[in-house]
């Protein structure tokens, strides 16, 4: 069964720090990554997508992929209270299908 | 109109009520999806359309019934709920083709109530 993991926290940083998600995914056939910010009572709403192995880098976001370890990371550099939400992690596995959602990461950043 | 939109926003029935959520996406994709979040639990899909063809039903309930009528508009309609039904019902979009991106975006959800 294909499965995305992610801890669902809640992670805490303070205001101005990094904060890490992960996300662990079981098929390595997986193509396409994306991460989803979700607000309490609001739609996911897409952030980052990310292809290729390596780093992509979007304003304060960062994401990394690793295919080989079949982990796939964000990072929020400077976090503020507003980034506090749910991280959701998705993955594609081909065309056609229907994207695999993680359970998703609360984050809460204090000020 | 921009991105994908979802009427009503918010819908109270009873559990002997006939209603329909309605969803249409701007954005030109040719792939449409309905999502079911409960409180605290993960999004959960139903429906996945593709090209207006159905290629995906995730062992839903058949009182939630979809409708695709063209790759612009997608409904739910929904008979003889139970209150477990309460939730955000979310609708998506996609383009579909070989060399991605594949990127899916949601619109604001309808909350529903069931009595």
């Amino acid at each position: 069964q294909k499965e995305v993991e992610q801890n669902s926290g809640p992670l805490s940083v303070p205001e101005g720090a990094i904060a890490s998600l992960n996300c662990t995914y079981s098929d390595r056939g997986s193509q396409s990554f994306f991460w989803y910010r979700q607000y309490s009572g609001k739609s996911p709403e897409l952030i980052m997508s990310i292809y290729s192995n390596g780093d992509k880098e979007d304003g304060r976001f960062t994401a990394q992929l690793n295919k080989a370890s079949q982990y796939v990371s964000l990072l929020i550099r400077d976090s503020q209270p507003s980034d506090s939400a749910t991280y959701l992690c998705a993955v594609k596995i081909q065309a056609g299908t229907a994207l695999i959602f993680g359970k998703g990461t609360t984050l809460s950043v204090s000020s | 109109e921009t991105g994908v939109t979802q009427t009503p926003r918010h819908l109270v029935m009873g559990m002997t009520n006939k209603k329909s959520l309605k969803c249409e996406q701007h954005l030109g994709h040719n792939a449409m999806y309905w999502y079911k979040q409960s409180a605290k639990k993960p999004l959960e899909l139903m429906f996945v359309y593709s090209l207006e063809e159905r290629v995906e039903n995730n062992s839903v309930p058949s009182r939630f019934s979809p409708e695709c009528p063209n790759s612009s508009h997608l409904f739910l309609h929904l008979h003889t709920l139970q209150p477990e039904d309460s939730a955000l019902y979310l609708c998506a979009s996609s383009q579909e083709h070989s060399g991605g991106p594949w990127e899916q975006f949601f619109g604001p959800g309808t909350r529903l109530t069931v009595l």
